[in-house]
């Protein structure tokens, strides 16, 4: 079946720009979770979801980041006001349930101009 | 909270060579560990993961890790390493209760030469 796929696989943006990111889960996965890589770092937890509910969005670095999950399935990341700081790799998983394997997909590269 | 600490940055190894990829961890809560792989320019993929039960785990591509309480250490290790195994390995913790936010180290980069 269809793995976790994001759109954009790139973007480019201006400071100041706001960007939405899409993550489309694997179908049937309750949690879904939004994580940033910076160059030569491991991913940083920015939030997750089970079902349509943020279950913890203790890794957003400011309110300039929203995400939400409307219906349960796709979930978008929003990002105001980008920074040059902003510029990262953001990576999606979802996963059956909170507890078992998260499948990640290839990532959206953003990068902040 | 949880931490993750990937205590080497890079590892070269000849071919055939074994290899362990060490992981320590902070929790003050039960934990969830996992180790991740991320080949060159593809996404991450699970190798293993801890749950409970046995402290050894055996993953795919033949790497098995051992998850060791008193020493909050889960080591990654492989017998014979392919020149197919060159990627980035991520270790990474989750509370088992109460939530499943999931914390990565900053990697550890495995280096098969011929």
């Amino acid at each position: 079946g269809a793995g976790v796929s994001q759109t954009p696989s790139n973007k480019v943006t201006e400071k100041g720009k706001y960007v939405e990111l899409r993550c489309d889960p694997i179908s049937g996965h309750t949690a879904l979770y939004w994580y940033r890589q910076s160059l030569g770092q491991g991913p940083e937890f920015l939030i997750y979801f089970q079902g349509t509910g943020a279950a913890d969005d203790s890794g957003l670095p400011n309110d300039r980041f929203f995400a939400v999950r409307p219906e349960g399935s796709v979930s978008t990341l929003k990002i105001q006001r980008t920074e040059r700081g902003d510029s990262a790799v953001y990576l999606c998983a979802s996963s059956s349930t909170a507890q078992e394997t998260q499948y990640f997909g290839p990532g959206t590269r953003l990068l902040v101009l | 909270a949880q931490s993750v600490t990937q205590l080497d940055s890079q590892v070269p190894v000849f071919e055939e060579a074994p290899v362990e990829l060490r992981c320590n961890y902070s929790s003050s809560v039960s934990v969830y560990l996992f180790w991740y792989v991320q080949y060159p320019n593809q996404g991450l993929q699970l190798l293993l993961k801890y749950l409970s039960g046995s402290t050894l785990v055996k993953g795919i591509n033949g790497f098995e890790a051992e998850f060791n309480k008193s020493q909050t250490s889960f080591h990654l290790r492989k017998p014979s390493v392919h020149i197919s195994d060159t990627a980035e390995y991520f270790c990474a913790v989750s509370g088992n209760t109460g939530g499943f936010k999931t914390i990565f180290g900053a990697g550890t980069r495995l280096f098969v030469k011929a």
